[in-house]
């Protein structure tokens, strides 16, 4: 069975500062991989997904994160945080063999950005 | 733009009493999904939607049941409301000549009392 995760429930950055969401998976076969984030009151938004091509992957808002399959590693950054940028981030594996190529999720990453 | 809608966003009902959430989606995705989000745990699958009639069990499908009569609509069900179905559920949907990424909706909180 596939899991995720995601390493520390809540992060505090300044603005400006950068941003590092850490995500590691693991799946039995090479598996495709989803960064979603949940804004205040609001479901989840796709911000980036790798599909096999390139391991780094640039996503909206500047955001982006590199696969690194050595270490079953994905992990999210941006170069510096922005006050909107608050908000909970989810890190998601697909893994292609399970029926209906189901997303298994991480316990979640809520960004807090301090001015 | 893809959009999925939830009958509700919030929602507060017994112990015990019959409780529909309604999902509707307008891109024609063939699989619909329903999860439940609670602190620290992420996201967990109930149940989801290969396409209309058909349904499978996700990781938690105790306690709920799922109807899909249109392709564009999706219930969940909870049969007889406990507390411990307190708790956000969302609803997503696939196109599947897509990425596999999924678009959800913006959630109902539900809260058993």
């Amino acid at each position: 069975a596939q899991s995720v995760t995601q390493l520390g429930s809540h992060v505090s950055v300044s603005e400006g500062a950068l941003v590092l969401l850490r995500c590691n998976y693991s799946s039995s076969v090479p598996p495709y991989l989803f960064w979603y984030v949940q804004y205040p009151n609001q479901g989840l938004q796709l911000l980036l997904k790798y599909t096999s091509a390139a391991t780094l992957v640039k996503g909206i808002n500047g955001f982006e994160a590199e696969f690194k399959k050595s270490e079953t590693s994905f992990h999210l950054t941006k170069p510096s945080a922005h006050m909107r940028d608050a908000a909970e981030y989810f890190c998601a594996v697909s893994d292609l063999k399970a029926a209906g190529n189901k997303l298994t999720f991480g316990g979640g990453t809520r960004v807090l950005v301090k001015p | 733009d893809v959009k999925v809608t939830q009958s509700s966003r919030y929602l507060v009902k017994r112990t015990g009493e019959k409780v529909f959430l309604e999902c509707v989606q307008d891109m024609d995705h063939e699989n619909m999904f329903w999860y439940r989000q609670d602190p620290g745990l992420g996201l967990r699958l109930i149940y989801f939607s290969y396409d209309v009639k058909m349904k499978e069990k996700g990781d938690i499908p105790e306690g709920y049941s799922v109807s899909r009569e249109k392709k564009e609509r999706f219930s969940l069900i909870l049969e007889s409301a406990s507390t411990n179905q307190t708790s956000m559920y969302l609803c997503a949907s696939r196109d599947l000549a897509g990425a596999l990424e999924q678009y959800f909706g913006p959630g109902t909180r539900l809260t058993v009392t």
